[in-house]
Formats: C-alpha cells, sequence, structure tokens
C-alpha cells in the first residue's frame, strides 16, 4: 500500500534562514506529489504538485521542491525562512494516470520560526 | 476565487446526537472528499463523491455516512455521535479534467468537532 513519511514532526528555523522539510513516499509507481500548507486555524492550501516534466517545481511563496525518483523523495525548500512561514507542511501523494485521485498525506511537519 | 466552504468552524455535541457537517463549493467541482484530521495522523479520508449521489468509502467510514444530493455540496453524518469522533473535519473538492485525470484538491476551513 502506498504510504508517505515525513520523519521530522517539529522544526525549528531562524528566519532569514535556509529551510528543507521532508518526505518519503512508498508506491508502486512515480505519484503525482504535492505540498500543502495548514496555517493555523485554516483549511489547507497547495503550495506546489508535481506531475512531469522538469523534477525542479516551483511554488507559492518563494518554496520549491526537488523529485528524486531514486531516492523517492520530494522534499520542500525555501531559501530564506520569514515568520509568517510558521505553519504545519504537509506532503501527499496521489495515483498517476486517469481516474480518481485519492491522495494519501503524511503526518505532517510543524514549522516554527524563531526570531 | 476558489471556495470550499464549511457551514461550522466549532462545534459541540452530545454523545449519540446525530451531527450533519455541510460542505459548499462554488466551482462546479465534480469531486468533494471529507477528512477527519488528528494531531499525529495527518489527514485521513473518511468518504469521497466523484459525481452527484455517488460516493464511495475511504479509509474511515466506520461511524460515518455521506450525501450529496446537488453538485456543490456534501454532507457528512454522524448518525450518533461518539467521543472518538472528536477531531477537525476538513471537506476538499476537486476538478475532473480532460482525459479523465482529477486536478488538485481545495480545502475548505474545517470544523472542529468536540463530542461531550
Amino acid at each position: 500500500a502506498q504510504s508517505v513519511t515525513q520523519p521530522d514532526i517539529h522544526i525549528t528555523v531562524s528566519e532569514g534562514a535556509s529551510l528543507e522539510l521532508r518526505c518519503n513516499y512508498s508506491y508502486g509507481a512515480t505519484p503525482y506529489l504535492f505540498w500543502y500548507v495548514q496555517s493555523p486555524g485554516q483549511g489547507l492550501q497547495l503550495l506546489l504538485k508535481y506531475f512531469s516534466g522538469d523534477t525542479l517545481v516551483q511554488g507559492i511563496k518563494g518554496f520549491e521542491a526537488e523529485f528524486k525518483r531514486s531516492q523517492s523523495s520530494f522534499n520542500l525548500r525555501k531559501p530564506s525562512v520569514h515568520w509568517s512561514d510558521a505553519a504545519e507542511y504537509f506532503c501527499a501523494v496521489g495515483p498517476r494516470g486517469t481516474g480518481f485521485q485519492k491522495l494519501v498525506f503524511g503526518t505532517g511537519t510543524r514549522l516554527l520560526v524563531s526570531p | 476565487d476558489v471556495k470550499v466552504t464549511q457551514s461550522s468552524r466549532y462545534l459541540v455535541k452530545r454523545t449519540g446526537e446525530k451531527v450533519f457537517l455541510e460542505c459548499v463549493q462554488d466551482m462546479d467541482h465534480e469531486n468533494m472528499f471529507w477528512y477527519r484530521q488528528d494531531p499525529g495522523l495527518g489527514l485521513r479520508l473518511i468518504y469521497f463523491s466523484y459525481d452527484v449521489k455517488m460516493k464511495e468509502k475511504g479509509d474511515i467510514p466506520e461511524g460515518y455516512s455521506v450525501s450529496r444530493e446537488k453538485k456543490e455540496r456534501f454532507s457528512l453524518i454522524l448518525e450518533s455521535a461518539s467521543t472518538n469522533q472528536t477531531s477537525m473535519y476538513l471537506c476538499a473538492s476537486s476538478a475532473r479534467l480532460a482525459g479523465g485525470l482529477d486536478n488538485e484538491q481545495f480545502f475548505g476551513p474545517g470544523t472542529r468537532l468536540t463530542v461531550l
């Protein structure tokens, strides 16, 4: 069965420092890959997605992610973190091809930003 | 702007009560979903619907049912609420693209349900 692992439950980063959030997946084939962000008290907002093509994907709010097939990873990065980036981040995978897209989510990583 | 709304942000109910959580989307999306979110468990799919009056069980359907009488509205029903259903409930919707591929999911703000 497919699964998504986000090994870091919490991460604390200083404002202005770089960020990398890890995501590994287990899937029979290359899935579609997503990163979502959830600010406190809010629903999830899509940051970026990978369907095909360039394995380095640019998203909103200055985030990017790189798909590495050999490592079954889709890590999220940002070169300089802002205090407003403090939130919970979820990686998700979905089946490739036609048909219903039932997503599997990781357990999330909570990002804390220190002054 | 894309919008998914949920009827309540916070809800407190008693054990045994019948609970309705409503979700409405204004994007004419074919697919709609109900998740529950619990700390350390991420999001788990309860039910989904890919068309009016159609529904499919997700990963944790026990104790829940759903209704989709109109394309824009997807209701989650707790027939007899129990304390272990205290959780954050998130609704989402997505479009069916050409070729049958589904697009990204858009989420509502969530309903935090407490069952006493």
